[in-house]
């Protein structure tokens, strides 16, 4: 079946240092990826997204690199700060338009 | 920044009582959905719906009726509340493919 699931349920990262969060995904025909940042007590906030013809797209402290070969998607957080720390949620959306949440890594950013 | 608003933000009810989340938002988005949530898990989606009129299960099985009379409004019924429904509810719209979260409601059912 379609799943989407992240390869570590928790990261902690020294503070000032690049944090990786790794993703996979099981459909292929998947279209469209996002990245959330949901911190405790509020709402999944939407960070970045790619599509699926592209490799890299790059904001503001953040890059979301995508390998199609190996339906690997990850979220780089550069000079991580403190308050990065959060639940970090991949989401792909398949072809039929419906769009599958992982279960979520955590971000412990240590002083 | 998106404009969606979810009341209440908590809610401790007895169990047997039907209860109403309201979702709302401004940004004309046509499609909505209702996502549960357990603290630090996915979400798992219940309800959506693609427009006025329209409404559909999700992925998960929910005891719960959503309605979508007006483009902004869709809010999230309980017909006799259980222990089990006890959980985050979160509440998102999008204008195509990406999905603006609301703030969540919180819900104990005692």
């Amino acid at each position: 079946g379609e799943s989407v699931g992240l390869h570590l349920p928790t990261l902690s990262v020294q503070e000032g240092d690049n944090s990786i969060i790794n993703c996979a995904y099981s459909n292929s025909a998947s279209d469209y990826f996002i990245w959330y940042k949901q911190e405790s007590g509020k709402g999944p906030q939407f960070i970045i997204d790619i599509r699926s013809n592209m490799d890299k797209r790059q904001g503001q402290r953040v890059t979301v690199l995508l390998n199609k070969t190996v339906k690997h998607l990850s979220l780089q957080i550069a000079a991580t700060q403190p308050g990065d720390s959060a639940v970090y949620f991949c989401a792909e959306k398949t072809s039929y338009d419906k769009v599958i949440f992982g279960p979520g890594t955590s971000l412990s950013v240590i002083p | 920044e998106a404009d969606i608003y979810q009341t209440p933000r908590y809610l401790v009810i007895g169990t047997g009582k039907k209860i109403t989340l309201e979702c709302s938002q401004t940004m004309g988005h046509d499609k909505m959905y209702w996502y549960q949530q357990d603290p630090g898990m996915e979400l798992h989606l219940i309800h959506y719906s693609y427009g006025v009129n329209s409404t559909e299960k999700g992925d998960l099985s929910s005891e719960s009726t959503v309605s979508r009379i007006r483009t902004e409004h869709f809010p999230l019924t309980l017909e006799s509340a259980r222990p089990s429904h006890t959980s985050q509810y979160l509440c998102a719209s999008s204008p195509g493919d990406t999905q603006y979260f609301g703030p969540g409601t919180r819900l104990t059912v005692l």
